[in-house]
């Protein structure tokens, strides 16, 4: 029973325009979550998280949004580059370490 | 300095055979976790070792699966009469201390193909 879901499987953007990325989650209790990015033959590397307490949290050109009521997270990311394209997994988290991953979304940003 | 390594890399194995997986984490990490990625999924969680502490096995899926941590540092993770559904990316991370806002650091991975 999947608690996290990326209902996109893949995103193509142009380079210079927005990607936006979305996550949905059932479990209410989960209280922190992340986004991670995986290129081909790498393990997953940290993006961005945010915690439950904020709607909203930005990093450079990544930013996070949270709508709790939801049950619904989202990644911007502007501008898009190149080196942008990637999988992307969103996970959540219950106040422990145990992360639970949506099944990724492959972004391929165009030139 | 160094990341998160596994080996090997790749693995392809008869179904039946046991296979070990290994880990070496960062130094200085308490924490250890083993995932999985099969086809067209998120990862899963599968066990978590935390210093000198009892391991989390509750994302094991069989008792054909264990791990170990031994000294604190390198981990295998043992599939026993492997069956085509354990196919998949095996993934460890490691993380400086227990819980959700210290971040993962994932190694590379293995596949394993179960034929």
């Amino acid at each position: 029973d999947q608690q996290v879901k990326q209902n996109s499987p893949s995103l193509s953007v142009q380079e210079g325009r927005i990607s936006i990325l979305n996550c949905d989650y059932t479990n209410s209790m989960f209280d922190y979550f992340l986004w991670y990015k995986k290129y081909p033959a790498e393990g997953p590397t940290f993006l961005i998280s945010i915690s439950s307490i904020k709607d909203k949290n930005e990093d450079g050109r990544f930013t996070v949004f949270l709508n709790k009521s939801a049950k619904h997270l989202s990644l911007h990311i502007v501008p898009s580059q190149p080196g942008d394209s990637a999988v992307y997994f969103c996970a959540a988290s219950e106040s422990d370490y145990k992360l639970s991953f949506g099944a990724g979304t492959t972004v391929t940003v165009r030139a | 300095g160094a990341g998160v390594s596994q080996s090997p890399s790749n693995k392809v194995t008869e179904k039946g055979k046991d296979v070990e997986l290994r880990c070496d984490p960062i130094s200085g990490h308490t924490a250890l976790y083993w995932y999985r990625q099969s086809l067209g999924q998120g990862l899963e969680f599968l066990i978590y070792f935390q210093g000198n502490s009892a391991p989390d096995k509750s994302g094991l899926p069989s008792d054909r699966f264990s791990a170990e941590r031994t000294g604190g540092s390198v981990s295998t993770l043992t599939i026993q009469r492997t069956q085509q559904e354990d196919s998949a990316v095996y993934l460890c991370a490691s993380s400086l201390m227990r819980g959700a806002s210290y971040e993962q650091y994932f190694g590379p991975g293995t596949r394993l193909t179960v034929t």
